[in-house]
């Protein structure tokens, strides 16, 4: 089972890009990386998934390199509203698919 | 389109009462999740299920905890008798199958936040 770290908090301010980076040393082949984003009050929200390389989307992009063991998610030019917890996973490819192992996620909060 | 639908959103009951909680999920999802998530902490899953079968429940209390999807859609999540442990919010969340099979996008309710007194 692959075990992710991320930080435990950070702050930022308005305008400013925010880079979230997630450590999965144990990452197997067939995993994908998946982050998550959590609103106060709510459920979480996919937010992107990637193998290798870069994604990106309207939200945000996210960098894999070579040996996987990594990612950073890239939200640019946050705004208050982005105020959240981010949950970085990785694929638990276990006799039951689909399953998603949250760990204590990021707890991001931008100033004004 | 209508996201996933819980109810209620908030319950408050005595330790030792029984207590029910209600998931719709999206039209078309055959896959369904009951999540547990305790302050300050990611959601824990607690069983999931591919149309009425439950397929993995090996997280799920299975003393005081119990669930169905009867139909195939809509489940309930129960829990009798209720502990003092059990105050958290419960998450269902759906999904459709794509080719990415392991790890499909879920989609989250809003969550009904449980507290046992």
């Amino acid at each position: 089972l692959a075990k992710t770290t991320q930080p435990i908090s950070m702050d930022s301010y308005e305008g400013q890009e925010v880079n979230i980076t997630c450590s999965h040393n144990n990452i197997a082949t067939n995993d994908y990386i998946t982050w998550y984003q959590q609103f106060p009050s709510q459920g979480p929200r996919f937010i992107i998934q990637g193998y290798k390389t870069k994604v990106t989307n309207e939200v945000a992009s996210l960098f894999i390199p070579a040996d996987r063991k990594s990612s950073t998610l890239s939200l640019p030019r946050v705004s208050l509203s982005d105020t959240a917890v981010y949950y970085c996973l990785v694929g638990d490819d276990g006799a039951a698919g689909n399953k998603l192992t949250f760990g204590g996620g990021t707890r991001v909060l931008v100033k004004p | 389109e209508a996201g996933v639908v819980q109810s209620p959103r908030y319950k408050i009951i005595e330790k030792k009462q029984p207590v029910a909680f209600w998931c719709n999920p999206i039209s078309g999802h055959n896959t369904l999740y009951w999540y547990r998530q305790n302050l300050g902490q990611g959601p824990e899953l607690l069983i999931r299920y591919e149309n009425e079968e439950a397929v993995d429940d090996s997280q799920l209390p299975k003393d005081r905890f119990s669930a169905e999807r009867l139909k195939g859609v809509d489940s309930t999540l129960k829990i009798q008798p209720a502990e003092l442990g059990d105050s958290a919010v419960y998450l269902c969340a759906s999904s459709h199958p794509q080719d990415m099979t392991l790890y499909n996008e879920q989609f989250f309710g809003p969550g009904t936040r449980l507290t046992v007194l």
